[in-house]
């Protein structure tokens, strides 16, 4: 069955340092992987995707993940914290194993707090 | 344009009434969901239909029941609302059912029950 986890739900930054949200996963077939933010009182915006193509996932406002498969992590990154980057971050795994139904499977979340 | 629209946005109602939250996109897909964010923020999968068929159907009280009148909407009417059933509900679809395929979500609708 697949899982996902999320270490430490609420990681708290400065401004300018580096960004890292920790997500493993447990899947029996090779997994699709995805990073979603939550704004305050908005729905879920994707910011990346890892569907095997590339193990270096570029996404939206400087994000990046890194999908290795010998430790099951997809972990999210960013050089430098903004202010306006301050949310609440899902990972979430999907596969095929149970047919094609897309359905996805979420972490617990991880709150993402930027000090000034 | 708003891709994924839910209305309404806001709903606070007593125990025991029946309601509906209404799910609309136009970016032409074929894949539509529900889920459920409960007051940790956890997301839940409910339901999910592909071209008007139910796909996926968790755990969920038989009071809840999902319609897809077409491939663009999916409403979900809930009978003899509970307490426990006070959480933001979150429609989103994705191209088709494949699980590589992203999902787009609505912006949530906010459920109170009293």
């Amino acid at each position: 069955a697949q899982s996902v986890t999320q270490l430490g739900s609420h990681v708290s930054v400065s401004e300018g340092a580096l960004v890292l949200l920790r997500c493993n996963y447990s899947s029996s077939v090779p997994p699709y992987l995805f990073w979603y933010v939550q704004y305050p009182n908005q729905g879920l915006q994707l910011l990346l995707k890892y569907t095997s193509a590339a193990t270096l996932v570029k996404g939206i406002n400087g994000f990046e993940a890194e999908f290795k498969k010998s430790e099951t992590s997809f972990h999210l990154t960013k050089p430098s914290a903004h202010m306006s980057d301050a949310a609440e971050y899902f990972c979430a795994v999907s596969d095929e194993g149970s047919g094609n139904t897309g359905k996805l499977i979420f972490g617990q979340g991880t709150t993402l707090q930027v000090k000034p | 344009d708003t891709a994924v629209s839910q209305t309404p946005k806001y709903l606070v109602t007593q125990m025991g009434n029946d309601k509906s939250i209404k799910c609309e996109q136009n970016l032409g897909h074929d894949t539509m969901y529900w889920y459920k964010q409960d007051s940790k923020k956890f997301l839940k999968i409910m339901f999910s239909y592909n071209n008007k068929e139910l796909i996926i159907n968790e755990t969920v009280p038989n009071r809840f029941s999902p319609k897809s009148p077409d491939k663009a909407h999916l409403n979900l009417h809930i009978n003899s609302l509970e307490l426990g059933d006070s959480a933001v509900y979150f429609c989103a679809s994705s191209q088709d059912s494949r699980a590589s395929y992203e999902q787009y979500f609505g912006p949530g609708t906010r459920l109170t029950v009293t």
